[in-house]
């Protein structure tokens, strides 16, 4: 299995403004993903970033708008840019290991 | 396409046996997991299921593979209060990583 932490666990943060969520994994790994949850939703993936290249973006989901970095086998960052209220969401960081993918706790994210 | 349907709200008796389905419609996939969220939590990788197979059994947890009908089940034996909780199935799309959600089914157990 993994450790996954992120930071920060939760924020509230006013529209127009941007917010990075960082996450840490115990152990080094290939493949990191980002997931948004929306309230009372299921998941979905924004992003896969891999250490080394440019990150792979889902339908939906834009660089400008969520820029990711992936500097080493052990970290990634998201932002969510120039925020508004439909942002208001827990986002996920999640790693795989042997066919399993591990969740980290998520940031819950407010925007006034 | 993408779809992953389950039903959202299943109500138990405590020490009563749960069963939670899941259908999907992507043949290629490979894996089939189940999550466990419990409120204000990340989600929890329960168990997962190889698409080869048909059954994998872990502790309270049995999990079902009908792959000709895209149907998975979870079933949790002696159901307690602590399992109380949002339980997501998900699928890896095309066999890749890329992970696949239901909308999750709240489980509430009763006394």
């Amino acid at each position: 299995s993994a450790v996954i932490s992120q930071k920060p666990s939760r924020d509230i943060c006013q529209r127009g403004t941007s917010l990075t969520i960082q996450c840490q994994v115990d152990s080094q790994v290939t493949m990191m993903f980002w997931y948004r949850q929306q309230p009372g939703q299921s998941l979905t993936l924004i992003a896969t970033a891999n250490q080394g290249s440019e990150a792979t973006y889902e339908s939906g989901f834009v660089i400008d708008k969520f820029p990711i970095s992936r500097p080493n086998l052990t970290f990634s960052t998201l932002t969510v840019s120039n925020m508004s209220p439909e942002d208001s969401s827990i986002y996920l960081c999640s790693v795989e290991i042997v066919n399993e993918q591990f969740f980290g706790p998520g940031t819950r994210l407010t925007v006034l | 396409g993408e779809d992953v349907e389950q039903s959202l709200f299943l109500s138990v008796r405590e020490g009563d046996s749960s069963v939670i389905n899941c259908t999907y419609t992507d043949s290629s996939s490979t894996y089939l997991y189940w999550y466990k969220q419990e409120p204000g939590a990340g989600l929890q990788l329960l168990t997962y299921i190889f698409s080869n197979m048909d059954m994998k059994q872990d502790q309270r947890l049995t999990v079902l593979l009908n792959k000709k009908d895209k149907h998975l089940s979870l079933r949790i034996a002696d159901t307690q209060t602590g399992d109380s909780a949002i339980y997501f199935c998900a699928e890896n799309h095309g066999g890749y990583n890329k992970l696949i959600f239901g909308a999750g089914t709240r489980l509430a157990v009763h006394p």
